[in-house]
């Protein structure tokens, strides 16, 4: 089984408007991380948000908030006021705490087109 | 602040032939991980380093691969006779487990070294 599923390939969305960026996970760990990296076409991963499996709260970093649903086992990025420059690939990655080792398993990403 | 750093950038190889590739991570960070990315795919995870001690390997490393930590600062990944299907964006990242602190260990990635192998 997928360990993370980013299901929509590709995503459009207006300047200024705001946009769900969908992210499923499948875990047996009781502690796990979440996290959100953008990869533009230079290819740098950039860290953008962390929700830990014990967080009580969404997380939220600036234009990026992460709609944590536990039960659902849903981490849904969303950006608000979309600008031309978050056009990029989008990953959504998981972190299990399993065996003391902190490995990261990443999604097949989302590419997020920004249209003025 | 200086962030991890990948050299060489780029490489275009012949099959057959050995490359390195050079990762610095962040200054004080004792973690250090190695990932493949191809196209259309998120980052494969390959290697792991804490301090010197290479702590995990994955199944996609194979005979070929080899990568060090000498002295827990950068890091060498080595492919020997590359082969076209070796053709990727090699990533390396590095973290913190600073445990007093409560940081998050969050990985940061370099940017990238892209092979290429004719």
């Amino acid at each position: 089984a997928q360990k993370i599923t980013q299901t929509q390939p590709g995503m459009f969305v207006q300047e200024k408007e705001a946009v769900t960026l969908d992210c499923t996970y499948d875990t047996s760990d009781p502690s796990y991380g979440l996290f959100w990296y953008k990869q533009p076409s230079s290819g740098e991963m950039i860290f953008l948000i962390y929700q830990g499996s014990y967080d009580q709260q969404n997380a939220t970093e600036g234009r990026y908030s992460l709609n944590f649903q536990k039960a659902r086992k849903s981490a849904n990025l969303v950006i608000s006021a979309s600008q031309l420059g978050d056009s990029a690939m989008y990953f959504c990655a998981m972190r299990e705490h399993s065996g003391g080792y902190q490995k990261v398993t990443f999604g097949i990403g989302t590419k997020l087109q920004v249209i003025p | 602040d200086t962030g991890v750093s990948q050299d060489p950038r780029h490489k275009i190889t012949k099959r057959g032939q050995n490359v390195t590739f050079r990762c610095d991570p962040i200054s004080e960070h004792n973690r250090l991980y190695w990932y493949r990315q191809t196209l259309g795919q998120g980052p494969e995870f390959l290697t792991y380093f804490q301090n010197e001690a290479q702590l995990e390997k994955s199944r996609l490393l194979s005979d070929r691969f080899s990568a060090e930590r000498p002295k827990g600062s950068f890091s060498t990944l080595e492919i020997q006779r590359t082969e076209q299907g070796d053709s990727a964006m090699y990533l390396c990242a590095s973290s913190s487990n600073d445990q007093d602190q409560g940081a998050v260990d969050t990985q940061y990635f370099g940017p990238g070294t892209r092979l290429t192998v004719l």
